[in-house]
């Protein structure tokens, strides 16, 4: 069965321009996290959504923002960007039936921000 | 969720058994541990997970120690395509009440070495 799938791959944006990346869960998965990784602060955990709802939220300023369809695809947002939002986004969905499954990442969309 | 603490790096020789421990020292009774690893440029990937039992699949064995208080992550016949960093987390059994969010860390970057 296909993956999760994100996109783009890559972007590259300008300071002070907003970006949306997509995602698209496995299908049946219900959950969508988003995480960024860079290498000063490794994985950190912005959000998940399930149904349509924002469920957790992670450390991060307003300017990062998400939604999720009814289909479960799943956008982020972040606007204003800043040099400091060079990262690897990642997705992940779950089944959301507890700790029996682990979650299956996406390969992320790296953006690059100059 | 509990902390974990991991070795930043380690080496292995191909064929040969690759051990990862992981000290998690204030881990609690519904807390489970879980192993994720990311090989380069790639989402993390899941591996195993377990609360008390040590557990294996096709991929790796996990053992915790009786007072859970730490865990190794056995990769039997580790190969070339092992390499990658391997991240030890802990935390409560993800459900709808208490979210999917992962701490992911620093990990332990494993080298396998021809």
């Amino acid at each position: 069965k296909a993956g999760v799938t994100q996109t783009p791959r890559y972007l590259i944006k300008t300071r002070g321009q907003q970006v949306t990346l997509s995602c698209s869960p496995i299908s049946g998965h219900r959950s969508v996290s988003w995480y960024q990784q860079t290498p000063g602060q490794g994985l950190q955990f912005l959000f998940e959504y399930f149904s349509e709802t924002q469920r957790n939220k992670g450390n991060f300023p307003g300017r990062f923002s998400g939604r999720q369809f009814s289909n479960s695809r799943s956008e982020m947002n972040v606007s204003t960007l800043e040099l400091g939002d060079s990262a690897l986004y990642l997705c992940a969905s779950s089944l959301d039936q507890g700790a029996s499954y682990g979650y299956t990442f996406g390969s992320g969309t790296r953006l690059t921000v100059v | 969720d509990a902390k974990t603490t991991q070795p930043p790096s380690m080496d292995c020789a191909e064929g040969r058994a690759a051990n990862l421990p992981c000290n998690h020292s204030t881990i609690s009774g519904n807390e489970y541990v879980y192993w994720y690893r990311q090989i380069h440029s790639q989402g993390p990937q899941y591996i195993i997970h377990g609360l008390k039992n040590n557990e294996t699949n096709e991929m790796a064995s996990l053992i915790i120690t009786e007072d859970r208080k730490s865990s190794t992550l056995i990769l039997p016949h580790a190969t070339l395509r092992d390499t990658a960093v391997y991240y030890c987390i802990v935390r409560v059994a993800p459900n709808s009440n208490s979210g999917y969010a992962l701490n992911f860390g620093k990990g332990t970057s494993l080298l396998v070495t021809p």
